[in-house]
């Protein structure tokens, strides 16, 4: 059974950074794509980011609004993925999901983590 | 990028058929058939129903099916249950530089 379990959420000052993480099982961690999806409150969904599996390089892509504040690493021997968000703002308050990523859709998720971005 | 637009809401009763649209442009919806449609219940995870237009994943009903023609995609749900009512969100790949874009959102009611 596929599992994802994020952890690393809450309050933070605008300007903060958190690192929300995100374990996985039930399926082949290191080649599998994995990516960072957001909701705001009352929101639909909105696409964070993604890193690729070992076969395709472990590369990274992501969304325009968060490309150069939010990183997302991967430790395959952990079977966990990161996504560390420097420079926080208001509009980062959402829940941040992680999903299994077929490139062109996202099958599994997790139950998400709260992050609040508020003085 | 801005957001995939469908109806607030849409209802029907217990047994009907509903659809739920999906309008984007021909740099998203109408330029791939990588549209996918998730179902949100309140609190919970979006659950992927629908990927790639019309392909359902193994566990979900028959009674939820996709299309599209042009730049609108379509989710219909036939036999309407209880359990239907929830938030539904399409979402489609798009050429745009943040490469995926989701929907607005539609509150399935079941009356």
């Amino acid at each position: 059974e596929v599992q994802l379990v994020e952890s690393g959420g809450g309050l933070v000052k605008p300007g903060g950074s958190l690192r929300l993480s995100c374990a996985a099982s039930g399926f082949t961690f290191e080649n599998a794509w994995l990516s960072w999806v957001r909701q705001a409150p009352g929101k639909g969904p909105e696409w964070v980011g993604r890193t690729r599996g070992k076969t395709d390089g472990g590369t990274t892509q992501y969304a325009a609004p968060v490309r150069d504040r939010f990183t997302i690493s991967r430790d395959d021997s952990k079977a966990t993925v990161y996504l560390q968000m420097n420079s926080l703002q208001a509009e980062d308050t959402a829940v941040y999901y992680c999903t299994t990523d077929i490139a062109t859709w996202f099958d599994y998720w997790g139950q998400g983590a709260l992050v609040t971005v508020s003085s | 990028q801005s957001a995939l637009t469908q109806p607030a809401s849409v209802s029907g009763s217990h047994g009907q058929s509903i659809t739920i649209s999906c309008t984007g442009t021909s740099s998203d919806v109408g330029g791939y058939n990588y549209v996918s449609w998730y179902q949100q219940h309140p609190g919970k995870a979006p659950k992927l129903m629908i990927y790639e237009v019309r392909y359902r994943p193994s566990g979900v009903s028959d009674r939820f099916s996709g299309s599209k023609s042009g730049n609108t995609a379509s989710l219909t749900i036939s036999g309407l249950q209880a359990e239907d009512e929830a938030d539904y969100y399409c979402s489609s790949y798009t050429s745009s530089n943040s490469l995926h874009v989701f929907g607005t959102g539609t509150k399935v009611t079941v009356i």
